[in-house]
């Protein structure tokens, strides 16, 4: 079975400053897709990037950024520039991308912006 | 269409009694997904369906829990004599096919006294 784990339950950064997330993933399969989904408080769930696993490129979206390393099976999430609206929950997640179509989540990192 | 809509937001039952949960997905999006979110922990999948096709259940959906899409549009989750442990957020999300990007509702809070 296919695992993800985050172990950081919680961080704090700088407005301004960079903040690395990280997660670690477990699956015998090859195809497959990563997540980092972004829960404000009371607010829903949205995506903030998709990584697919053939892809040695890492993925990019604005300010955020990740880190895949397929063999070593870490995906961590880099924030450039931390806003006050980056605080919130952060989930890595798996989808397999042969089997069906259900994500697996971490348990999530609670990101604290500091102004 | 502004995404996908859970109602109730907020429910509070006593242990026993039924709830009946519905989410809108965003329209034509023809996959449905069912999570539940306890305090602490990453959402868990429960179940999904393709149109009104329920296509895979978890084994955290006990007997007491039924979900449906009757018409391929909207969905019901069901929970029958709740407990203590029901009390979560439970998430809908849909997706436009297979494989395509999940948006998630906000979640309706159920909690069992």
């Amino acid at each position: 079975a296919q695992t993800v784990t985050q172990s950081q339950p919680e961080m704090s950064v700088q407005e301004a400053e960079t903040v690395t997330l990280s997660c670690t993933y477990d699956t015998s399969e090859s195809d497959y897709y990563l997540f980092w989904y972004k829960q404000p408080p009371s607010r829903q769930m949205i995506l903030v990037i998709r990584q697919e696993a053939y892809k040695q490129q890492n993925a990019t979206e604005n300010r955020f950024s990740v880190n895949f390393q397929k063999a070593a099976k870490s995906f961590s999430l880099k924030i450039s520039d931390s806003q006050l609206g980056d605080a919130a929950m952060y989930f890595c997640a798996y989808r397999s991308a042969l089997r069906d179509d259900k994500i697996i989540f971490g348990k999530g990192t609670r990101l604290h912006i500091l102004p | 269409d502004t995404g996908v809509s859970q109602d109730p937001r907020h429910k509070i039952t006593k242990r026993g009694q039924n709830v009946t949960f519905r989410c809108d997905p965003i329209s034509e999006h023809n996959r449905l997904y069912w999570y539940r979110q306890t305090l602490g922990q990453g959402p868990e999948f429960l179940t999904y369906f393709q149109n009104e096709a329920q296509l895979e259940k978890s084994r955290l959906l006990s007997d007491r829990f039924s979900a449906e899409r009757p018409k391929g549009s909207f969905s019901t989750l069901e929970i029958q004599r709740t407990e203590q442990g029901d009390s979560a957020m439970y998430l809908c999300a849909s997706s436009l096919w297979t494989g395509g990007e999940q948006f998630f509702g906000p979640g309706t809070r159920l909690t069992v006294l």
